[in-house]
């Protein structure tokens, strides 16, 4: 079965750029998004990648997320991070060969 | 606003059963596919089912497969998950969320309904 790959944790000053990774096979020929979850909250979409474009992010996400994805690693990257940022993320992909979506361990970012 | 609210959830011994909803707002609920995601506590996200605007097309995760029935019904706005021979590792905040329009991601979800299986 098609597997997704997290550090995870990741730590980061405030104000500097925070990198989390997420490998899978041939990971950049997918669709992969990001998503971020606060305790107790539900997940929130912050990157997406459609057919048109990689790296988008939805309404009211903040310009300081981004993301890419090539060859076999999707990254999310946090720019200028700041401590409201602290919160699990997990990437997500669907493998159309097993008609699965499938989501990465997930990664906890700390700010400190 | 796009809203999203699932219910149904509870204490259920191992082999019962539950039926969750997630009454779907804001949006033409027709138009879109839907997914059930849990997540175990503590632990984290787990896909568990896919279906179609149309409810043409159907997805299961291997770890439900045979035990859960996804369905819809638009005129009511709702989605629903039938979770039959229950086991403890169900047990779980299961969460319905809304997939984008251009591509398999999930751009709303709703606040979640803890599932707890144990005897």
């Amino acid at each position: 079965s098609y597997e997704l790959t997290q550090p995870p944790s990741v730590s980061v000053s405030p104000g500097q750029t925070a990198s989390i990774t997420c490998s899978g096979d041939k990971l950049g020929d997918k669709h992969a998004c990001w998503y971020q979850q606060k305790p107790g909250q539900s997940p929130v979409l912050v990157i997406f990648q459609d057919i048109y474009q990689a790296g988008k992010r939805p309404s009211g996400i903040p310009e300081r997320f981004s993301g890419s994805n090539s060859g076999n690693t999707a990254t999310l990257t946090i720019s200028g991070t700041q401590a409201m940022d602290e919160a699990d993320y997990y990437c997500q992909a669907w493998d159309s060969s097993t008609a699965r979506v499938v989501f990465g361990g997930g990664t906890k970012l700390t700010v400190l | 606003e796009v809203q999203l609210v699932e219910s149904g959830g509870g204490l259920v011994q191992p082999g019962g059963s539950l039926r969750l909803s997630c009454a779907a707002s804001g949006f033409t609920f027709s138009s879109y596919s839907m997914n059930w995601v849990r997540q175990a506590p503590g632990k984290g996200l787990e896909w568990v089912s896919y279906i179609s605007s149309s409810s043409r097309t159907i997805y299961y995760a291997d770890s439900v497969k045979g035990r859960f029935t996804i369905s819809r019904d638009n005129a009511k706005n709702s989605l629903y998950l039938q979770m039959n021979s229950l086991r403890a590792e169900d047990t779980a905040v299961y969460f319905c969320a809304r997939e984008g329009e251009s591509s398999r991601y999930f751009d709303y979800w709703g606040q979640g309904t803890l599932v707890t299986v144990s005897s």
